[in-house]
């Protein structure tokens, strides 16, 4: 697509339930950002993928928080075991290569009830 | 780990009024960028900058690099009401691995009633 696309736009789950929220980067863009921003913040960093691999995972908060990378596109990130501090706006942003600046899809609204 | 300093953290602005934001760090960036994010949307690039020094605009919009690496303005000119909205500075560092990004906490642009 000619963006960075999110899903779902929203998300309200239980808590302790597992999510999963996934980022289709811009076609041919190598590099992968996650962050979350809870409301009225700024970014938070979460994890950074160049390729299939992932560098830089340090903000991920706790182990329930993980992500993937397939084929160096599709990303997917899980937070197993919900909890309602976890409700935030997640965005995705991806970059043609690791020097070149970054797009930012629309976010997914992740609310634990 | 790196830090930007974000200021001012919110303002009203006038119709037809310039406006000034700035961020600062104590670490070298390779790269500063200047995001918007309106309510509900992820956050939009407005300009990019590549060379310690350089200034660079986009419409009503002027941006610098500082000259140490440390620092980036923005500047509005003859502000309109569509400019509301919230106003992130990030800064890029290239490491060996990838890519690093780091964001201020955001300017917060209003409308004086």
């Amino acid at each position: 697509g000619a963006g960075v696309s999110q899903s779902p736009s929203n998300k309200v789950t239980e808590k302790g339930k597992d999510v999963e929220l996934r980022c289709d980067p811009i076609s041919g863009h190598t590099a992968l950002y996650w962050y979350r921003q809870s409301l009225g913040q700024g970014l938070e960093f979460l994890i950074y993928f160049q390729g299939n691999s992932a560098p830089d995972k340090s903000g991920l908060p706790s182990d329930r928080f993980s992500a993937e990378r397939t084929g160096g596109s599709v990303s997917t990130l899980t937070i197993q075991r919900t909890q309602q501090e976890d409700s935030a706006v997640y965005l995705c942003a991806s970059s043609l290569n690791k020097n070149t600046e970054a797009f930012f899809g629309q976010g997914t609204r992740l609310t634990v009830v | 780990g790196q830090q930007l300093n974000q200021s001012p953290q919110s303002m009203f602005i006038q119709e037809g009024e310039d406006v000034s934001m700035n961020c600062t760090s104590s670490s070298i960036f390779n790269t500063w960028l200047w995001y918007k994010q309106d309510p509900g949307e992820g956050p939009v690039l407005l300009i990019a900058l590549y060379k310690a020094g350089e200034l660079t605009s986009n419409g009503r919009l002027t941006a610098q690099f500082g000259i140490t690496r440390k620092d980036s303005f923005l500047n509005i000119s003859a502000s309109i009401p569509s400019d509301v909205g919230i106003y992130f500075c990030a800064g890029q560092l290239y490491l060996e691995y990838g890519n690093k990004l780091v964001f201020g906490a955001g300017t917060i642009l209003r409308v004086k009633s």
